[in-house]
């Protein structure tokens, strides 16, 4: 079986700073890697995936993510946030052998707090 | 673009009351799924559908029950709402894994008040 950890339930950080949302994930076969965002009152929305090849994954709204298998691990990361990318953010993974239903198992998300 | 609509935004109901919160796709997806959402917990699974009248469970369907008569629609039912039961919903639609994964494409949620 397959577990997420969002380690952070809340980052607070200043407009046009740097920011990392960390992601460990747990599991016995390869994955799929996810983080979807959730904007104030609304559904989740796909920010970026991993499903093979390279391992530094670009989204959009110039977000990235890097899978590193050694450290189960992949951190979501953005150069420069702005007031706009305040929103909870969602690591998520599903097993490749999951047969046809996409099951998705989702962390506990990471509230992104810009601050002016 | 892919468009999941839920009945309702906001649903206040009273203990007891039987709840159903409708979802639509309009992308002919095979699966859907059923979530809460809850602070400090994320997204739990507690149905999902891969085809029209099939079911499975999820990680958390005690107390709930889905029906999908038709392909785009999705249906969860609360037979006896409790106040644990007060959750954001949320659902979602994907087309079949054929290879790859298909992403999950989410409605905007139901906020669920049980009184």
């Amino acid at each position: 079986a397959q577990s997420v950890t969002q380690l952070d339930s809340q980052v607070p950080v200043f407009e046009e700073a740097p920011v990392e949302l960390r992601c460990n994930y747990s599991s016995s076969v390869s994955v799929y890697l996810f983080w979807y965002v959730q904007y104030p009152n609304q559904g989740l929305q796909l920010l970026l995936k991993y499903l093979s090849g390279s391992t530094l994954v670009k989204g959009i709204n110039g977000f990235e993510a890097e899978f590193n298998k050694s450290q189960t691990s992949f951190h979501l990361r953005k150069p420069s946030v702005h007031i706009s990318d305040t929103a909870e953010y969602f690591c998520a993974v599903s097993d490749q052998y999951g047969g046809a239903t996409n099951k998705l198992i989702f962390g506990t998300g990471t509230l992104l707090a810009v601050q002016p | 673009d892919v468009k999941v609509t839920q009945s309702s935004r906001y649903l206040v109901k009273r203990t007891g009351e039987k709840v159903f919160l409708e979802c639509v796709q309009d992308m002919d997806h095979e699966n859907m799924f059923w979530y809460r959402q809850d602070p400090g917990l994320g997204l739990r699974l507690i149905y999902f559908s891969y085809d029209v009248k099939m079911k499975e469970k999820g990680d958390i369907p005690e107390g709930y029950s889905v029906s999908r008569e038709k392909k785009e629609r999705f249906s969860l039912i609360l037979e006896s709402a409790s106040t644990n039961q007060t959750s954001m919903y949320l659902c979602a639609s994907s087309r079949r894994r054929t290879s790859g994964m298909e992403t999950q494409y989410f409605g905007p949620g139901t906020r669920l008040l049980v009184l």
